[in-house]
């Protein structure tokens, strides 16, 4: 079955800019997404498809990929942007998987 | 607006199953593709499968065949996620999330979530 890779700690700064990344096979065929989710509560989509941010999502967020790599970067990180994230995909049998997530942590 | 609204935590003795329940309002329920998402506490986001509620056709991640049952009920816009033959690593936040595309293409992109059900299996 698919994998997707993440790295599982991220700093920043803040007000800084800060990417973080996904790898898979799946990736090279289709488009991940980014979910957001903080302690105690649901994840949030905050990116899909080729760079698409859900209503209500500020535009700091912003989404890319290249080969079997995605990347979600932040521009200008807040300090409610403190919190994990995590990538998926679906692949070609139609299942999805999830990364393993990153835990961001804004300085 | 569209909610995903769960049902309540259980509390389950090894080897018992689970159905868990997902009430969906605010658009066409049998329009778009129902995932089930589980999180183990401390862990991270685990998809276990996904319902087309139009067909009842499943899919099932390859870790949960054969012990998850995944259904729904379009008369009441509700998916049902049963898992059985319980284990205590099967204690987690399960929840219901729908699929952003409608059902001519599978996205996975899981736009609406629901609130989440704990299920805690302990003897």
């Amino acid at each position: 079955s698919s994998e997707l890779t993440q790295d599982p700690a991220v700093s920043v700064a803040l007000g800084q800019t800060v990417r973080i990344t996904c790898q898979g096979d799946s990736l090279r065929s289709y488009y991940a997404s980014w979910y957001q989710q903080k302690p105690g509560q649901a994840p949030v989509l905050v990116i899909y498809g080729k760079n698409n941010r859900p209503s209500g999502i500020p535009d700091r967020f912003s989404g890319s990929s290249s080969g079997n790599t995605a990347s979600l970067t932040i521009t200008g990180a807040q300090a409610e942007d403190e919190a994990d994230y995590y990538c998926n995909s679906r692949d070609s049998s139609g299942t999805v998987v999830f990364g393993g997530g990153t835990k961001l942590t804004v300085l | 607006q569209v909610q995903l609204v769960q049902s309540g935590a259980e509390v389950k003795k090894p080897g018992a199953s689970v159905k868990v329940s997902c009430k969906a309002s605010g658009y066409t329920f049998t329009g778009y593709y129902m995932h089930w998402v589980r999180q183990a506490p401390g862990q991270g986001l685990e998809w276990m499968g996904w319902i087309n509620p139009n067909s009842g056709g499943t899919n099932y991640a390859q870790k949960f065949q054969g012990r998850v049952t995944m259904t729904r009920d379009t008369s009441i816009s509700t998916a049902y996620m049963e898992l059985s033959r319980l284990r205590s690593d099967d204690t987690a936040v399960y929840y219901c999330a729908r699929d952003r595309g409608g059902l001519r293409e599978l996205l996975g992109f899981l736009v609406y979530w629901g609130q989440g059900t704990l299920v805690t299996v302990s003897s």
